[in-house]
């Protein structure tokens, strides 16, 4: 059974600093990776999306990279900001599994003044 | 704009009621799915659908029905609604395209049950 685990928990930053938060996932047959961003109470905001063969994604200030064969994947934010505080998630999408995707349970960041 | 919709965005309702969420997706996508999250934890999922007129359970087991008579309208029922079923319920989407199928999700629905 596919775990997906993201460390840390939570994570509070002052503005400026470059981060980078952790996923590690199980089994690697895996079709994809997805990073999601969720607000409180909202729901979720696709950020990145990493293709089983690819080795990472870039999209402004986020890059996204992904190790399969250790079951790895780091999500990289630059310049944080105020505005990036929420909670981010990752999820893999596993193959013969019908598009279901499997989900940490997030790293909450805040990024203060 | 394509775009995801949910409604209601939250519901207090009584136990023993019988509750719809609605989840429409402007996209063309064939495929739809509903989570379950509840606070603090991770989303499982627990209905999805390849298309019109199919439908599959998910990995949490759950109480709930779905239908999908249209490609864009995915919704969810409760035929009587108990306090454990409060939680935010999420629908998303995606095209057919198997591995490479990003999903898109909607803005949830917040369920409490009293």
């Amino acid at each position: 059974k596919q775990e997906v685990t993201q460390i840390p928990a939570a994570l509070s930053v002052p503005e400026g600093e470059n981060l980078v938060l952790n996923c590690s996932f199980t089994d690697s047959a895996i079709y994809n990776l997805q990073w999601f961003r969720q607000d409180p109470g909202k729901g979720l905001t696709s950020l990145l999306l990493i293709q089983s063969s690819q080795r990472e994604q870039t999209s402004g200030r986020l890059n996204a990279s992904l190790d399969k064969s250790s079951g790895r994947s780091t999500l990289y934010i630059a310049a944080s900001q105020p505005g990036d505080s929420a909670t981010y998630l990752c999820a893999v999408l596993e193959t013969g599994t019908a598009s279901k995707l499997t989900f940490g349970t997030g790293t909450r960041l805040q990024v203060t003044l | 704009e394509a775009d995801i919709y949910q409604t209601p965005r939250y519901l207090v309702i009584g136990t023993g009621k019988k509750i719809t969420l609605e989840c429409s997706q402007t996209m063309g996508h064939d495929k739809m799915y509903w989570y379950q999250q509840d606070p603090g934890m991770e989303l499982h999922l627990i209905h999805y659908s390849y298309g019109v007129n199919s439908t599959e359970k998910g990995d949490l087991s759950s109480e709930s029905t779905v239908s999908r008579i249209r490609t864009e309208h995915f919704p969810l029922t409760l035929e009587s609604a108990r306090p454990s079923h409060t939680s935010q319920y999420l629908c998303a989407s995606s095209e057919w395209r198997g591995r490479d199928a990003e999903q898109f999700f909607g803005p949830g629905t917040r369920l409490t049950v009293l």
